[in-house]
Formats: C-alpha cells, structure tokens, sequence
C-alpha cells in the first residue's frame, strides 16, 4: 500500500541509452512531480503535472520527456543519456498546487549512467 | 541570490542538545514553509510546514517563521542520535504556479 511508487528503484546504463522511470500514487493526489537530485543532494524540480496537464517545465533538456497517462501516474522518458544525468530522480504529488501540504515523495530511482 | 539558502553543515550536537536549523529564502510572497527530513539513501519526509508567523510545536520538534526577515527555522528539542539527517528546508514559489523550491539541506549529525 505504498503511497507513491516508482519502478526502478536502481538503473545502469550507457551513454546514449534511452531509459524510462515510471511514477503510480494512490494517494488520489491531482498533482505530480519529477524533482532531480544530483550528488550534493541539491533537490530541484523537473516538470509537474495537474490533472494529466504540464503546468510547470523548468529548463530541462528536450531529451527529457515526461508524460501522465492518467492524474495517478507519470513516467519520465530520457533519451540519449548523458554521464551528467546520472542523479537521484524522485517523483513526488500532492493535492492541488496550493502547497497547503506539502509534497509526499516517492523513494526515488537512482540512475547511473556510465 | 538562491531562492532557498541553509548552511550545509554538518552541524553536530550532542545526544540530548538542540538543534537549531535555519532557512533563508528570497521570495516575499512566499507563503508556505516545510521542513523535511532525508536519511541517506532515502527520500525526504515531510516533518512540519508552517504558514504564519511564530512559533508550531509538534513534539519535539518547533518550526519558527519570520516572514519580515524571509527567516524560517527548526529547533529539535532533546536530540537523538535517530535525528543523525539532512534536513531541507522548502519554500513555495509562485510562478504563476505554485512550486516547491528546496534548500540545499543541512546535515545533522547527534552523537551519544
């Protein structure tokens, strides 16, 4: 019954691989969030989506897609990697973009790329 | 100017002492403050938020908001080597949409 959920929880790959993250909450949350954390644990926001819209994309490379098939799941496309997008991505929701909560956050994937 | 500051520490006290952890942030409409809790490896845990200014007490732990100095704070009150984590400090961003903005973290460190 975990609330957000991310698959995988580890990834290695080579550069130039192309490699999906996959995100599922049941916490019924509207919103939904990539974040990147990079090796000084520097947390920093990726995309959001309400409702299955992208309402926020911060300067992300275009190789990076996101995409929400549904408000209760969003997966995370990377194309070309890069020994740079090796970090910790963490998917995270909440009810709404009002903050009134804060966020809940998934365990993360931790990806690799060599 | 980062939106979000925190000294990065390690800030170390001794198992019964309190922790004091301090957050600077740039945005004066900012509204709402978290504090979260991120043990290595894992993934950050939402402790406390506060919105208005003053002290919240949940246990342990108080939150302190000083929206005139763009100051927020957390003391942890009788630490324990289990308090041994990075705390992130959260601040919203409004940028048309509400976004939550992260510190870059202050690593606690509690010895017996």
């Amino acid at each position: 019954d975990t609330a957000v959920s991310q698959t995988p929880k580890y990834l290695v790959t080579q550069m130039g691989n192309d490699k999906s993250i996959k995100c599922e909450q049941n916490l019924g949350h509207d919103t939904m969030y990539w974040y990147k954390q990079d090796s000084k644990k520097f947390l920093k926001i990726m995309f959001s989506y309400n409702n299955k819209e992208l309402i926020i994309n911060e300067t992300v490379p275009n190789r990076f897609s996101p995409k929400s098939p549904d408000k209760a799941h969003l997966n995370l496309h990377i194309n070309s990697l890069e020994l740079g997008d090796s970090a910790v991505y963490f998917c995270a929701s909440s009810q709404g973009t009002a903050l009134g909560y804060g966020y809940t956050f998934g365990s993360g994937t931790r990806l690799t790329v060599v | 100017q980062k939106e979000v500051e925190q000294n990065s520490g390690p800030l170390s006290v001794p198992e019964g002492a309190i922790a004091s952890l301090n957050c600077t942030y740039s945005d004066r409409g900012s509204q709402s403050f978290f504090w979260y809790r991120q043990y290595s490896g894992k993934s950050p845990e939402l402790i406390m938020f506060i919105y208005s200014n003053g002290d919240k007490e949940d246990g342990r732990f108080t939150a302190q908001l000083n929206k005139a100095s763009q100051y927020v704070s957390l003391l942890i009150r009788d630490s324990q080597p289990s308090d041994s984590a990075t705390y992130l400090c959260a601040v919203n961003i409004n940028t048309g949409f509400q976004k939550l903005v992260f510190g870059t973290g202050t690593r606690l460190l509690v010895s017996p």
